[in-house]
C-alpha cells in the first residue's frame, strides 16, 4: 500500500534551519508530484510547494520562497523539505503529501503522520 | 494569495445532512473545477474526501458528495454519523499555479 513516513519531531532555535524528510513506498516513486503542507497549532492547512521527484523542479508558495528548499532522492524514494531563518510562528506539524501523475491532479492522496517543528530559543 | 473562506463550525445531529461552503475568486474556486475536499481527525493526518469538486476516492462512503457554483464550493455529509465528527478542508489550485486552502470546519455531531 502506499505509505508516506517522516522523520520525527525536531526542536530548533530561532534562526536555525531545519529539514524534514519523507519517506515514499509502494508505488512508483518518480511518477507523482509530492507537497508539502504545514499546519501550525489549533490553525488550518496551509499549502508550501510541490516538488516532482522525476526531475526535481519545484514551485514554492511566495510566501515561504527564499527560505524553503524541497529536494529528493530518487535511490531512497525520498523528499526533502529545508526550512531556513526559522522563527517562532514557523512552530507547526510539516506534512507530505502526494499528488498525482501530472501537475493539475489537483489533489493531496494520501498524506505522511506529519513531523511537529518546534521553534523556541 | 488569501485563504478560501470557510464557516468555522456547522453542527447535525445523527442522520441529517450538512452542508459547507467553501468561498473564494474568480482566480480559485471560480476558475479551475480543483476543488478538493479533507477530512482531519484530532491529532491525525488529513483525508482526502472528494477531489475535482464532486468525485469521491474508492473507499469514501457515497454520504459525502460535492458541488460547485461560481466561486463558491460545498460539501455536504448526508445521514450523518458520529464518525463524521471532525474538522474539514477545502482547497483549490490557483491561477498562480499555487494550491490554497479554506481556513477548516468544525463538524460537531450533536
Amino acid at each position: 500500500q502506499v505509505q508516506l513516513v517522516q522523520s520525527g519531531a525536531e526542536v530548533k532555535k530561532p534562526g536555525a534551519s531545519v529539514k524534514v524528510s519523507c519517506k515514499a513506498s509502494g508505488y512508483t516513486f518518480t511518477s507523482y508530484y509530492m507537497h508539502w503542507v504545514r499546519q501550525a497549532p489549533g490553525q488550518g492547512l496551509e499549502w508550501m510547494g510541490i516538488i516532482n521527484p522525476r526531475g526535481g523542479s519545484t514551485s514554492y508558495a511566495q510566501k515561504f520562497q527564499g527560505r524553503v528548499t524541497m529536494t529528493r532522492d530518487t535511490s531512497t524514494s525520498t523528499v526533502y523539505m529545508e526550512l531556513s531563518s526559522l522563527r517562532s510562528e514557523d512552530t507547526a506539524v510539516y506534512y507530505c503529501a502526494r499528488g498525482g501523475l501530472r501537475f493539475l491532479d489537483c489533489w493531496f492522496d494520501p498524506w505522511g503522520q506529519g513531523t511537529l517543528v518546534t521553534v523556541s530559543s | 494569495q488569501s485563504a478560501l473562506t470557510q464557516p468555522a463550525s456547522v453542527s447535525g445531529s445523527p442522520g441529517q445532512s450538512i452542508t459547507i461552503s467553501c468561498t473564494g475568486t474568480s482566480s480559485d474556486v471560480g476558475a479551475y473545477n480543483y476543488v478538493s475536499w479533507y477530512q482531519q481527525h484530532p491529532g491525525k493526518a488529513p483525508k482526502l474526501m472528494i477531489y475535482d469538486v464532486r468525485n469521491r476516492p474508492s473507499g469514501v462512503s457515497n454520504r459525502f458528495s460535492g458541488s460547485k457554483s461560481g466561486n463558491t464550493a460545498s460539501l455536504t455529509i448526508s445521514g450523518l454519523q458520529a464518525e463524521d465528527e471532525a474538522d474539514y478542508y477545502c482547497s483549490s489550485y490557483t491561477s498562480s499555479s499555487t494550491w490554497v486552502f479554506g481556513g477548516g470546519t468544525k463538524l460537531t455531531v450533536l
